[in-house]
């Protein structure tokens, strides 16, 4: 069974940089699948952040282009992510999921998420 | 970016209640389009996927349908469990988006 488990720092100062690193339990990263993040504002819904397949490659929102990086590390088997230049509107629960399919598809499982807030 | 309409953003129903959400495509999406179930402090959880096929293990009150732009998401017969926010998403064009919810309460 396939699970995922976010952490990382819950306050982050604005113009700092967010690391979030997701564990994957039950099935390695670079086994066949995408792994993706997507955050969820407060009070707002949900926004697909970017991904990584189990080859390395990467795509991203464009809305966050150029501040954000996904990376995986098969030895520690998990999957990172790195938003940059953060305001307080990347205050947000971030989740990370598996993701199916080669080209497109579902998200199958899911973290229970992590609190960011940005705040001085 | 493909924008996803989902409505209501709430919903107030009476258990054993048939309830309906729907979502709406900004333009074609086949039916590239997966429900999802959102509760405070857990695992978002995969209910539909293809529009309409049920995910494994998944109750079968749940139900979903359509193609193209016009999509609909039912709970056959509501029950306290299913009290939860409700998120359609597409997945025929990148950036994969979603729609605004719909949070889903008890009367």
């Amino acid at each position: 069974q396939v699970q995922l488990q976010e952490s990382g720092p819950g306050l982050v100062k604005p113009s700092g940089t967010l690391s979030l690193t997701c564990g994957v339990f039950g099935v390695s990263v670079t086994w066949g699948d995408w792994w993706s993040w997507v955050r969820q504002a407060p009070g707002m819904g949900l926004e697909w952040i970017g991904e990584i397949s189990h080859s390395g490659r990467t795509k991203y929102n464009p809305s966050l282009q150029g501040r954000v990086t996904v990376s995986a590390d098969e030895s520690m088997n998990h999957v990172s992510l790195q938003l940059t230049s953060v305001t307080a509107a990347d205050t947000a629960l971030y989740y990370c999921a598996r993701r199916r399919g080669v080209v497109r598809g579902y998200l199958d499982v899911w973290g229970r998420g992590t609190l960011v807030t940005v705040s001085s | 970016d493909i924008q996803m309409t989902q409505s209501p953003s709430s919903l107030s129903a009476s258990i054993g209640d048939r309830v309906t959400i729907t979502c709406q495509a900004s333009q074609d999406i086949s039916n590239y389009l997966n429900w999802y179930q959102v509760k405070p402090g857990k695992a978002p959880t995969l209910l539909i996927y293809d529009g309409s096929t049920l995910q494994t293990g998944v109750t079968s009150r749940f139900s979903g349908s359509g193609s193209v732009t016009d999509f609909t998401f039912t709970i056959s017969s509501l029950q306290p469990e299913d009290i939860a926010t409700y998120y359609c998403q597409q997945y025929e064009m990148l950036p994969w988006t979603f729609g605004q919810g719909t949070e889903v309460a008890i009367k």
